[in-house]
């Protein structure tokens, strides 16, 4: 089992506030990605980054925000939550090679704002 | 059009079946294939991943690759109601420094006793 952690595993927000997911990995990977699941839905891109202080926009960044200042630590801000954020957060993490690796999940946040 | 197709199902089979998982993808340039089973509430599990054509066997679970058809395959014999959950395919390409992963929308599988 992949050593990704994330907290909170269950979140519920009320519409305004201000939020920020964990994201802690233990392998040294220098890739680190969010990604937002709704039921039936693919996996869509929120953050990603390739390393300490870098980090670049997915296909869906929906007014959130990351940082990468330790190489094991990737959180996810929200700003002001709105319940269109209601959703499942997953963060991934992924060696850095001349080849690809597969990306490896912690078990999410399933967040709901109300 | 999506980069890639996975069928959603639900698919439904008795114990003890062979399942066939299937995805086809667009982009000729994805050099590397995931799949994943992920259970309720639960994030992806990585069960196997390949770069090449051809088949990659681990236990009941065998990947297939077919480049030329753009088509991958996951089967897993001799099933079991453990095995029920959603399994995602997923892709990846290598270029201009970006590592770019794109999942397919999983299929539900239900393995009845």
């Amino acid at each position: 089992e992949a050593d990704i952690y994330q907290t909170p595993r269950y979140l519920v927000i009320g519409t305004g506030k201000k939020i920020t997911l964990e994201c802690s990995q233990t392998m040294g990977h220098d890739k680190m990605y969010w990604y937002q699941q709704d039921p039936g839905m693919e996996l869509h891109l929120i953050h990603y980054s390739y390393g300490v202080n870098s980090t670049e926009k997915g296909d869906l960044s929906s007014e959130s925000t990351v940082s990468r200042i330790r190489t094991e630590h990737f959180p996810l801000t929200l700003e002001s939550a709105r319940p269109s954020h209601t959703s499942q957060y997953l963060c991934a993490s992924a060696m850095s090679n001349s080849y690809n690796s597969p990306l490896h999940f912690g078990n999410g946040t399933r967040l709901t704002v109300t | 059009q999506k980069e890639v197709e996975q069928d959603p199902g639900p698919l439904s089979v008795p114990e003890g079946a062979i399942v066939s998982l299937n995805c086809t993808y667009s982009n000729s340039a994805f050099q590397y294939f995931m799949w994943y089973r992920q259970y309720s509430r639960k994030g992806p599990e990585l069960l196997m991943y390949t770069y090449s054509s051809g088949n990659k066997e681990d236990g009941r679970f065998t990947a297939q690759v077919d480049k030329s058809s753009k088509y991958i395959s996951l089967f897993i014999r001799d099933s079991q109601p453990s095995d029920s959950a959603t399994y995602l395919c997923a892709m990846s390409v290598v270029g201009s420094g970006t590592y770019k992963y794109i999942f397919g929308t999983g299929t539900r599988l239900k393995v009845l006793a």
